[in-house]
């Protein structure tokens, strides 16, 4: 099946600064989301970006599905930044049911 | 709109009895799934379901079993618990291969 990786697997960063957070796919895909997940256990959906760039406030999401890698960058941390960060991509063209999980990145922001 | 529903959040199971979790959406989706999460991993499919009456296998399907009688819900049935089967379990849902929501998430512990 596809394979995910997400990198880096721990970021530590001060309050304000700004992050890079990448996954890299093995094989073509027509779905790829990010997701955060907070301290809670909560899966807060973030983009769904199988091409191209999007921008929702301070973070920003680009996929390059040629090269099979999507970045994901936090602008400005803040505190409730903290959490891990899934990747999660699909081959299908139906539905799905191979979403694979990457193994996440992550994220504490100090105060 | 309540999106993906989740019950129950927490349960503690001794080893061999069973249980149904359960999961309701109201956005029409015809999509559903079940993952499961273990510690410090990514999620992984138990189960998916393509419309009322068709369910499938994911990766990890051994000791679950579900049914899809509605569009709206898709219980899981957990038979004879083991203690494998701590992990915390979410259902989510999506329009053929779009964008899938989580719900909340099930924290099962089995003792």
């Amino acid at each position: 099946g596809i394979q995910v990786e997400q990198s880096p697997p721990d970021l530590i960063l001060q309050e304000g600064a700004n992050s890079t957070l990448r996954c890299n796919f093995s094989d073509s895909v027509n779905n790829l989301q990010w997701f955060h997940q907070n301290p809670w256990g909560q899966l807060i959906n973030l983009f769904y970006i199988p091409s191209g760039t999007k921008q929702n406030g301070r973070l920003s999401a680009t996929t390059v599905a040629t090269e099979r890698y999507s970045l994901l960058y936090i602008s400005s941390s803040q505190t409730t930044d903290s959490g891990v960060y899934f990747c999660a991509v699909d081959r299908s063209n139906f539905g799905n049911e191979k979403l694979t999980f990457g193994t996440g990145t992550r994220l504490t922001i100090i105060p | 709109n309540a999106g993906v529903t989740q019950t129950p959040k927490f349960r503690i199971l001794k080893i061999g009895q069973s249980m149904t979790l359960q999961c309701a959406q109201d956005m029409n989706h015809n999509y559903m799934y079940w993952y499961r999460q273990d510690p410090g991993m990514g999620l992984k499919l138990i189960y998916y379901s393509v419309g009322a009456g068709i369910t499938d296998k994911g990766e990890v399907p051994n000791g679950y079993n579900v049914s899809r009688s509605t569009t709206e819900d898709f219980p899981l049935r957990l038979e004879l618990a083991a203690p494998s089967q701590t992990s915390v379990y979410f259902c989510a849902s999506s329009y053929s291969n779009t964008e899938a929501f989580f719900g909340q998430g099930t924290r099962l512990t089995v003792v």
